[in-house]
């Protein structure tokens, strides 16, 4: 059974930093692209990341570019997202998919998601 | 673009069909057949119902069907039933190589 299980959410004051993983199960994670979508308090999806299966292409929407990096690591299953300079527009609930098969930018599964909150 | 524009609300009666609309432009929808629509019940995660425009995953009722025109796509929903009700949302690649994602519509089942 493909699993998805994010981690590393929580309150941080604006500027800060926080780390958000996500664990993948039940699937070759090597053999795909991974993203990661956010969405805010009472509004709608919004695209944050990808990344590559290899891990050396990513990309990234305008908002975060330059703050947020997306990485993985094969050898422990593992997605990250490393999240700097927060804003307290990033405050969202953090989900991250997987690509389909073809790698046709559509999320076949999707984690539960992880809440950040940036506040002081 | 910030994102794809969706209708706020559609609804429906039990057993019928509806529609719901997703316009982008030549950069994303009417660029590319990587169309996907998602569904969304509160405090779950989202749920791929279509993608490439037209093609269901393994397992999504064949009630749920997509289509494309132009720079516009749409979902479709037959035999509507209650537990249809949720967010629904459209998702295209775009030319700046990253995805986009509709502004939502709520389906009510009356």
């Amino acid at each position: 059974e493909v699993q998805l299980v994010e981690s590393g959410g929580g309150l941080v004051q604006p500027g800060g930093s926080l780390r958000l993983s996500c664990a993948a199960s039940g699937f070759t994670f090597s053999g795909y692209s991974m993203h990661w979508v956010r969405q805010a308090p009472g509004k709608g999806l919004e695209y944050v990341s990808a990344i590559s299966t290899s891990g050396g292409i990513t990309f990234y929407e305008d908002s975060v570019k330059g703050r947020f990096t997306i990485s993985r690591d094969i050898s422990k299953n593992t997605l990250y997202l490393q999240m700097d300079s927060l804003r307290t527009e990033d405050t969202a609930i953090y989900y991250c998919a997987r690509d389909t098969p073809g790698l046709d930018w559509a999320f076949d599964y999707w984690g539960q998601g992880t809440l950040v909150t940036v506040s002081s | 673009q910030s994102a794809l524009t969706q209708p706020a609300s559609v609804s429906g009666s039990p057993g019928q069909s509806i529609t719901i609309s997703c316009a982008g432009t030549s950069s994303d929808i009417g660029g590319y057949n990587y169309v996907s629509w998602y569904q969304h019940h509160p405090d779950k995660a989202p749920k791929l119902i279509i993608y490439d425009v037209i093609h269901r995953p393994s397992g999504v009722s064949n009630r749920f069907s997509g289509s494309k025109s132009g720079n516009t796509a749409s979902l479709t929903i037959s035999g509507l039933q209650v537990e249809d009700e949720a967010d629904y949302y459209c998702s295209s690649f775009t030319t700046t190589l990253r995805n986009i994602f509709g502004t939502g519509t709520k389906v009510t089942v009356l």
